[in-house]
């Protein structure tokens, strides 16, 4: 069985600061990592994901992740937040050796402030 | 891109009522479609895998008899939410897969569901 634990339900940054959002994972088998954000009432948007090729991950909106092993983490990481970037954030596992079945974490609500 | 849309985005009903929700993939066929339910300021729970053709899998603790999962095509499958009570209310999401093994989950935009 896998898990995700996101350290942190609500992360607040200022506009241009860096954006750092945790994500630690378990799981039994090597793991496909992904990140995905939702707005209000919307679904979720694929912003980055791990399956094994390079371990530091680039995604869509400057947003990156990278994937340490030995931490058993995929935190997700961009240089200068905007404020279009406040959502929520969930980090997902899937242990089937595809993209199907996914395990979510808790999600972290990413506030931007002027 | 792919695109999944859900309809409706909202709806509210009385208590006792059946609701259906519709998980459409609009530029591919979905073979494989999968349904969430998240809770207000909570993460989402896959509830059940549903295959083109046949019976949907229901993950532990939900109640296939109440929660109705029909896939009869390779683009379109239906969660019915029989005799709806207020704790039913959620915000439903459905994601869907291009091909057998999927390449990557595409999800609809959401169905917020109120029962009253």
């Amino acid at each position: 069985a896998q898990s995700v634990t996101q350290l942190g339900s609500h992360v607040s940054v200022s506009e241009g600061a860096l954006v750092l959002l945790r994500c630690n994972y378990s799981s039994s088998v090597p793991p496909y990592l992904f990140w995905y954000v939702q707005y209000p009432n919307q679904g979720l948007q694929l912003l980055l994901k791990y399956t094994s090729a390079a371990t530091l991950v680039k995604g869509i909106n400057g947003f990156e992740a990278e994937f340490k092993k030995s931490e058993t983490s995929f935190h997700l990481t961009k240089p200068s937040a905007h404020m279009s970037d406040a959502a929520e954030y969930f980090c997902a596992v899937s242990d089937r050796g595809g993209y199907s079945t996914l395990t979510f974490g808790k999600g972290t609500m990413l506030l931007v402030s002027p | 891109g792919a695109v999944v849309s859900q309809h409706p985005s909202w709806v509210i009903c009385k208590s006792g009522t059946s609701v259906k929700i519709e998980c459409r993939s609009l530029d591919f066929q979905a073979t494989t479609m999968f349904w969430y339910r998240q809770f207000p300021k909570q993460s989402l729970m896959l509830m059940a895998t549903s295959n083109e053709g046949s019976k949907a899998t229901y993950e532990q603790g939900v109640e296939k008899d109440k929660f109705l999962i029909n896939h009869a095509s390779l683009t379109l499958s239906t969660l019915t939410v029989t005799s709806a009570h207020p704790e039913d209310s959620s915000f439903y999401i459905c994601s869907a897969i291009i091909g057998l093994s999927g390449t990557e989950a595409f999800f609809g935009q959401g169905t917020r569901l109120t029962v009253v």
